[in-house]
């Protein structure tokens, strides 16, 4: 099993441009993440999915969106690049315990290095 | 709402010494998880150990255990016989009841020294 990829592992922009960071799961689960990861900050979630066709957003979700068109798949886009945005993205998926909603174990992709000039 | 608090940005310690990172927390949820992620300079996020808070028993994975202090809200990682290989950033995170969505520290730079 693959578990969670990420393509690209690094990519470089100048301010304005777009790009889509492409997530993908094969351990058939329902949740799907989006994070940021920049020093001293942690982890914050960008949008997050809890199934198919379904995208919510998170804690900083401005400047960003996101498509969960087949359930292995979540895709984060960038529409118009800014330096605020350099950062190291981080994809996760996790399964659903019971219906409800209660989510465990996150499993994480290698995550992307994005630098916008 | 949910937060994570890790106390120490930094610690250190030598090879085959033990060593504990702090991590409080607090939440609204009743039925929640507790976990450790361990990112090492490759910069994989790796599962440590997990909690399940309406079990007392701690946690423990090898070399790895918690103290789960529910009432405290506290929820530290020690790890035993410290090897080079266990440098790396730790991250604290809850998640878990009706929140799909799991809330990290900042993070604990854990550097072990030969």
């Amino acid at each position: 099993n693959a578990g969670v990829t990420q393509t690209p592992k690094f990519r470089v922009l100048k301010t304005g441009q777009s790009m889509t960071l492409l997530c993908a799961q094969d351990m058939n689960h329902e949740y799907m993440y989006w994070y940021r990861q920049d020093p001293g900050m942690g982890l914050r979630l960008i949008h997050y999915s809890v199934g198919e066709g379904t995208t919510a957003k998170g804690e900083v979700p401005d400047g960003y969106n996101v498509s969960r068109l087949k359930k292995q798949n979540f895709l984060l886009g960038l529409e118009s690049a800014a330096p605020s945005q350099t950062s190291v993205y981080f994809c996760a998926s996790s399964y659903e315990l019971r219906a409800g909603g209660h989510t465990d174990t996150q499993y994480f992709g290698p995550g992307t290095r994005l630098t916008v000039l | 709402a949910q937060t994570v608090t890790q106390s120490q940005p930094e610690m250190s310690v030598q090879e085959a010494e033990t060593v504990t990172l702090s991590c409080t927390y607090d939440t609204s949820e009743s039925n929640y998880y507790l976990f450790w992620y361990k990112q090492p300079p490759s910069r994989q996020m790796i599962l440590v150990i997990r909690q399940e808070a309406y079990k007392q028993q701690n946690a423990t994975e090898n070399r790895f255990s918690v103290n789960f202090q529910k009432a405290a809200k506290s929820f530290s990682l020690k790890i035993s016989d410290s090897q080079l290989g266990d440098t790396a950033m730790y991250f604290c995170a809850t998640g878990g009841g009706s929140n799909y969505k799991l809330t990290f520290g900042k993070g604990t730079l854990l550097t072990v020294n030969p």
